[in-house]
């Protein structure tokens, strides 16, 4: 049963401190999403590639915030500097063909 | 860009019940509506969905319905359980053949609540 997978699960930081997240999808998917999880904002997208591509990335703050995809089996999702409204569950999902993404099981980032 | 609205926020029923969740869209170039169940602490997992070429799918329980006039869908949930209870979001996104990306655009999501 093929999943895609998050590090860590969790992650408690102080401000100021960087932090990498880390995505592998499931093998063969083409289109890698990452998402933001918070209570107020609901699901919001961050960034997506595609084919390895950075396709979109306009709901990402850019002077803190970088998605890359080194390699077809690695996405990472970094802060420098994180700031406690950072805080949220950020969630990798990868899809094929345009539909449905299969979502991993998130980091849950907690910055003090 | 896409928006898209959902209600109820919160749904309380009885086990046995039917639970609706609406939905609305504003782009009329979406053709693709996912529907998600996320349990607490959970992933969001999808349950079912329907492209724009079609009315009205079904899976057990579940089914979905579309209007593409007034650019609605919602999700009916027959013969509610308790398992069910979750947080389920509506999403609505663009399919462009050969060139499909699967960019979704969740609703705010409903709390779905049944009682024993």
């Amino acid at each position: 049963d093929a999943r895609v997978t998050q590090t860590p699960r969790h992650k408690v930081t102080e401000m100021g401190q960087e932090v990498t997240m880390r995505c592998q999808p499931i093998l063969g998917h083409n289109t890698v999403f990452w998402y933001r999880q918070t209570m107020m904002q609901g699901l919001e997208l961050l960034a997506y590639f595609r084919n390895r591509a950075p396709l979109d990335d306009s709901g990402m703050p850019k002077d803190r915030f970088s998605a890359e995809m080194p390699d077809a089996t690695l996405a990472t999702l970094k802060i420098q500097p994180s700031e406690p409204r950072d805080s949220a569950v950020y969630f990798c999902a990868s899809g094929e063909g345009g539909l449905s993404p299969f979502f991993g099981p998130g980091t849950r980032l907690t910055v003090l | 860009g896409e928006n898209v609205e959902q209600h109820p926020s919160t749904l309380s029923v009885q086990e046995g019940d039917s639970a609706v969740i609406k939905c609305t869209y504003s782009d009329s170039a979406s053709n693709y509506f996912p529907w998600y169940k996320q349990e607490l602490g959970k992933r969001p997992q999808l349950i079912i969905d329907i492209r724009s070429n079609v009315g009205e799918k079904k899976d057990q329980r579940i089914a979905v319905t579309l209007n593409k006039t007034a650019k609605h869908f919602s999700l009916h949930i027959t013969e509610t359980q308790p398992e069910d209870s979750a947080v389920y979001f509506c999403a609505a996104s663009i399919l462009l053949r050969g060139t499909s990306y699967g960019k979704l655009t969740f609703g705010q999501g409903t709390i779905l609540t049944v009682h024993p």
